[in-house]
């Protein structure tokens, strides 16, 4: 499997706090997503990376912002979360060639109440 | 219309079965295509590649027309186990790089 881990794995919090989920990689993989994932709406791209402090928004980057300053380490930040990001959230990578997969972590599932 | 189109199903197949996946694509500058399998509350994985050849992994067998845009996955002899979604996912350089997921089609198994 690829060396992808996502933290934490599960977290219930309150509307209108912060949140930050963190996606660890040990592939050297250049590429690094976001995602989220609802009942009827399949995955959705939130942010993506194509290299450290290289970021862009995907479909549903409203409410959301990432960061990443090691190869390593992508993060996702709801800055004050609202009841409409509860989701699960997967991160994925992908190595540095068009003809390469996407490899997930196991996800996050966020709950916000 | 979507990019990338599956028929959502759900396929409700015995175990031994044969059952075929269609997928297509709008994209004639699509470049690479892929089959993943979801369980149910779990994250998507890779089932295999797509070659314009076509190929075979034991039971599965995957085939692509770029002619037609049409992409395949064929299971034999079906087990419980195969009991899942299986996404279509298509790497394409429309408009720069990205990567389109289909919806899904869900598989159910029975014994």
């Amino acid at each position: 499997d690829a060396g992808i881990t996502q933290s934490p794995r599960h977290k219930v919090t309150e509307t209108g706090t912060p949140v930050t989920l963190r996606c660890h990689q040990t592939e050297n993989h250049r590429y690094m997503y976001w995602y989220r994932q609802d009942p009827g709406h399949g995955l959705r791209l939130i942010h993506y990376s194509y290299g450290v402090k290289d970021t862009d928004k995907g479909e549903v980057s409203d409410g959301y912002s990432v960061s990443r300053s090691k190869t390593e380490d992508f993060l996702l930040t709801l800055e004050s979360a609202t009841s409409s990001q509860t989701s699960v959230y997967f991160c994925a990578i992908r190595a540095g060639t068009e003809d390469q997969p996407q490899h997930f972590g196991d996800g996050t599932r966020l709950s916000i109440l | 219309r979507k990019e990338v189109e599956q028929d959502p199903g759900p396929f409700n197949v015995p175990e031994g079965a044969t059952v075929a996946f269609n997928c297509t694509y709008s994209n004639s500058a699509s470049q690479s295509f892929f089959w993943y399998r979801q369980d149910c509350r779990k994250e998507p994985k890779l089932l295999m590649s797509v070659y314009s050849s076509g190929n075979e992994d034991g039971r599965f067998t995957a085939q692509l027309n770029r002619a037609s845009q049409y992409i395949s996955l064929l299971i034999r002899d079906s087990k419980l186990s195969d009991s899942a979604t299986y996404l279509c996912v298509v790497n394409t350089l429309k408009g720069g790089f990205k990567t389109i997921f289909g919806a899904g089609t869900r598989l159910f198994v029975k014994a």
